[in-house]
């Protein structure tokens, strides 16, 4: 693989149930960030991790949780889904916090 | 913490003319402003990036332009093609430290062949 990869590509999912998202980036970088992308409301940060073992909430963390325990994998955890959380999920890496991003294919994601 | 406005929030030209996309932003400190390209279905892509130390930067038909006293930048688009169509962000961030990229809201560029 090259880049980031997110899986999967999309999914359907009940209301009040458990879903992780999974991603992947294998240019070593440090910091990875997850954003939720809805319709006239652009990109909005959801967590991010400047490195491994570390993470911080961004503007809409509510509902979601990460983790980084090695360096190349970030997955998202919604631990109760629900309705709100229906949208574009995109994970993104830099070599820096705050310089260049490398966002993934996107995970749609719908809540019923 | 920063501020990012980006307008307008949709673009409609003609092939062969020029766009220009602007944003503003309330950082003073911010010195680095991407600007990402994202097609349907796709996630975004860099196609251009400045920073502070540098008022104008050019690769083939876009350029941008940064005015640090007034605190915005600008995406200029020349001889717009139909495969230009998409939507674009601008973002401004201060690099190192835990500083994140604050995005502007996209705009929605279409070119009418």
């Amino acid at each position: 693989i090259a880049g980031i990869t997110q899986a999967p590509t999309s999914q359907i999912l009940a209301a009040g149930r458990r879903m992780t998202l999974r991603c992947t980036q294998d240019m070593r970088h440090n910091a990875m960030y997850w954003y939720r992308q809805d319709l006239g409301l652009g990109l909005r940060l959801i967590h991010y991790s400047n490195t491994a073992g570390t993470t911080g909430k961004g503007e809409v963390p509510d509902g979601y949780s990460v983790s980084r325990a090695n360096t190349d994998d970030f997955p998202l955890t919604l631990a109760s889904a629900v309705p709100s959380q229906t949208s574009v999920y995109f994970c993104a890496s830099s070599d820096a916090a705050g310089a260049l991003q490398f966002f993934g294919p996107g995970t749609r994601l719908t809540v019923l | 913490g920063e501020n990012v406005e980006q307008h307008p929030s949709t673009l409609s030209v003609q092939e062969g003319d020029s766009a220009v996309i602007k944003c503003t932003y309330s950082d003073s400190a911010s010195n680095y402003f991407p600007w990402y390209k994202q097609e349907l279905g796709k996630g975004p892509q860099l196609i251009i990036d400045i920073r502070s130390n540098v008022g104008e930067k050019k690769d083939q038909r876009i350029a941008v332009t940064l005015n640090k006293t007034a605190k915005h930048f600008s995406l200029h688009i020349t001889e717009t093609q139909p495969e230009d169509s998409a939507v674009y962000f601008c973002a401004a961030s201060e690099t190192g430290g835990s500083y994140i990229p604050t995005f502007g809201r996209g705009t929605s560029l279409i070119v009418h062949p």
